[in-house]
């Protein structure tokens, strides 16, 4: 049972250069979520889904897009990437909204 | 002010000893109080998970919540090195809008043999 799986584990980019996180869950859960994380910021939230179908923006969503496609799948795009968003960013899934999170193994993102 | 604090540590420990990790929050309203494990380079994993005020137990582990000062609290009896790691406090909250998640910015821990 993988849970839930974050491609690419690494990867470093260009300031203007865009690209897509991907996650997947495979515990049925409806509710996903994409944090990052940063030193003494702790974990913020930036986008979730509640469902298939919706999303919502978290407490920093500026500079992101999200896609949940399908029941599984929610991935997280960076459309013109800048320093300030070089962090580890983790995706998670709760069976319900009011359950705990499970989360993946993290991406780490660094843009020069 | 952040809406759950919590002391970043680092917090050493002998094997053995009794831990006890803390969290306040600001929010009466939060319903749903959480404790999270993170192992460096790894993604937190969920350890506890409690609704009311009181304590909840689960083998070493012991989640305590007093809603009425709005603090939080993690007891690990027999600590050993593999504890070593950094703990999350977590609230939840139902908004109209969905649900709100924040995280405390984490304890890190390191039980010495």
């Amino acid at each position: 049972n993988a849970g839930v799986t974050q491609t690419p584990k690494f990867q470093v980019l260009k300031t203007g250069q865009s690209m897509t996180l991907q996650c997947a869950q495979d515990m049925n859960h409806n509710s996903m979520y994409w944090y990052r994380q940063d030193p003494g910021m702790g974990l913020r939230l930036i986008y979730y889904s509640a469902s298939e179908g919706t999303t919502d923006k978290g407490e920093v969503p500026n500079g992101y897009n999200v896609s949940r496609l399908n029941k599984r799948e929610f991935s997280l795009r960076l459309e013109s990437a800048a320093p300030s968003q070089t962090s580890v960013y983790f995706c998670a899934s709760s069976e319900k909204l009011t359950g705990g999170a499970f989360f993946g193994q993290g991406t780490r993102l660094t843009v020069v | 002010q952040k809406e759950v604090e919590q002391d970043p540590g680092p917090l050493s420990v002998p094997e053995g000893a009794i831990v006890s990790l803390n969290c306040t929050y600001s929010n009466s309203a939060f319903q749903y109080f959480m404790w999270y494990r993170q192992y460096s380079r790894k993604g937190p994993e969920l350890l506890m998970y409690t609704y009311s005020s009181g304590n909840k137990e689960d083998g070493r582990f012991t989640a305590q919540v007093d809603k009425s000062s709005k603090y939080i609290s993690l007891f690990i009896r027999d600590s050993q090195p593999s504890d070593s790691a950094t703990y999350l406090c977590a609230t939840l909250i139902l908004t109209g809008g969905g649900n709100k998640l924040t995280f405390g910015t984490g304890t890190q821990l390191k039980v010495e043999l």
